[in-house]
């Protein structure tokens, strides 16, 4: 059971945007702590796509961006592409500051 | 650029002791602002923080982990290690390590990741 709640799987046509939600409490996302994204293709390592919130690392495109409200996070991606299938992971950190993860969307483009 | 590197034993018994190391290249483990964390993943499941190093030599744990683990660093070596013991087949997993700059910046770069299988 993961500390941050990700839908299992989600899908959407190429060319289509899709929003992956993070639904925390307010121990994590609703204090006020940041949240990061990841993407892991298939038999890699995840790999950081957005953190502190908004911010996209070099060399993401800017169909990736992520937002917060509340107690959730979200991330969008827009013009999703057949290369954007992948297992996707919020994380957060809990009033210890121990780093929690959700337990990851896997994206599927039909 | 910073580059990690896990290895260790990819079968371990239970109630056994489970040794993981972190080679890192490209910088060092001591640098100023080096966080390095462990991090697993059940097979087909999510990720599980289990503790980082500071470079100070703070360390910090999972809660849920702290009775078992134990993160450690060599400087001479460039590389921190895990040790968990008492393991159980719930510990089978693929178990990466990852540097992040401040205690709640994003963990970047992570290594390859390296399985272990816990069984008899």
């Amino acid at each position: 059971q993961s500390v941050l709640t990700q839908p299992p799987s989600l899908s959407g046509a190429p060319g289509q945007r899709v929003t992956i939600p993070c639904t925390g409490s307010s121990s994590n996302i609703g204090a006020g702590y940041v949240v990061h994204w990841y993407q892991q293709l298939p038999g890699t390592a995840p790999k950081i796509l957005i953190s502190g919130d908004t911010n996209r690392p070099s060399g993401v495109p800017d169909r990736f961006s992520g937002s917060r409200s509340g107690t959730s996070a979200s991330l969008a991606i827009t013009g999703l592409q057949a290369e954007d299938e992948a297992d996707y992971y919020c994380q957060s950190y809990d009033t210890s500051l121990s780093p929690v993860f959700g337990g990851g969307t896997k994206l599927t483009v039909l | 650029q910073v580059q990690l590197q896990e290895s260790g034993p990819g079968l371990v018994k239970p109630s056994q002791t489970l040794s993981l190391s972190c080679s890192v290249s490209g910088g060092s483990i001591t640098s100023a602002g080096y966080y390095c964390s462990w991090i697993r993943q059940h097979p087909g499941k999510g990720l599980e923080w289990i503790g980082y190093m500071h470079y100070s030599g703070s360390i910090y744990y999972n809660p849920s982990l702290k009775s078992r683990a134990t993160i450690s660093g060599d400087t001479s070596k460039n590389h921190f290690s895990l040790r968990m013991t008492s393991v159980t087949a719930a510990d089978t997993a693929i178990y990466f390590c990852a540097r992040h700059e401040m205690s709640t910046d994003p963990f970047d770069p992570w290594g390859q990741g390296t399985l272990v299988t816990v069984s008899s």
